[in-house]
């Protein structure tokens, strides 16, 4: 059972749709992390917070809007997404940042699909 | 920037052999760490092992090892007696020591251990 958990597993949504994504660790770490995976392409980091705080934003489009409101919690808002869009988002977390030998955990991921 | 290159986009090996994962990167800092993930189809990222750049000794857990040659740039995955559930994607990612934990991914090589 992992440490990190996403929900949903998967996500069918339209270009006008509103949802989000929510991730939960049970393993009292304090960074978290939003990557994109897509086909044929190595995963990207999207953003990073470090006790709730964010600390770095990949050249996210605004269209994603994260939210950490303690440092158990994560969540990808998703609005007005783009074909493009389609693929695995995971989740993971680690320590803290400034103990970067700590590897971070993943989820399973949540599957979108835009249509 | 840091740069991960898997130059093996498919590996086919017999159940029990050993297969070595390859693995080349490029950085301009000076303390780094590599780190070897498993991604099974489900979804989730596994963490494997973890090498620091100023570790002199190979990094070691189990059934893997990282040959770790600095001069080359190369941090290579070696599992020993590979068995069926050993197939999977598998991603070399490294991060910088200090500061943020931005972990950059190589495009991952796909295992598949034949019985």
């Amino acid at each position: 059972e992992t440490g990190v958990t996403q929900t949903p597993r998967h996500l069918v949504m339209g270009m006008t749709n509103k949802k989000s994504l929510k991730c939960e660790q049970h393993l009292g770490h304090n960074a978290m992390y939003w990557y994109k995976q897509s086909a044929k392409k190595p995963l990207e980091l999207m953003f990073v917070y470090n006790f709730k705080e964010q600390t770095e934003n990949n050249s996210v489009p605004s269209r994603f809007s994260p939210e950490c409101p303690n440092s158990s919690h994560l969540f990808l808002h998703l609005h007005t997404l783009q074909p493009e869009d389609s693929a695995l988002y995971l989740c993971a977390s680690s320590q803290a940042l400034g103990q970067n030998e700590q590897p971070q955990h993943f989820g399973d991921g949540t599957r979108l699909s835009i249509l | 920037a840091q740069k991960i290159t898997q130059t093996q986009p498919g590996m086919f090996v017999q159940e029990k052999e050993a297969v070595t994962l390859d693995c080349t990167y490029d950085t301009s800092d000076q303390s780094y760490g590599l780190f070897w993930y498993k991604q099974p189809s489900s979804g989730e990222m596994i963490f494997l092992i973890y090498q620091g750049s100023y570790d002199e000794q190979n990094a070691t857990e189990g059934r893997y090892s990282l040959n770790f040659q600095k001069a080359r740039k190369s941090a290579n995955l070696v599992i020993s007696a590979s068995q069926l559930g050993d197939s999977a994607m598998y991603f070399c990612a490294m991060s910088p020591i200090q500061g943020a934990q931005k972990l950059v991914f190589g495009q991952g090589t796909r295992l598949t251990i034949n019985p």
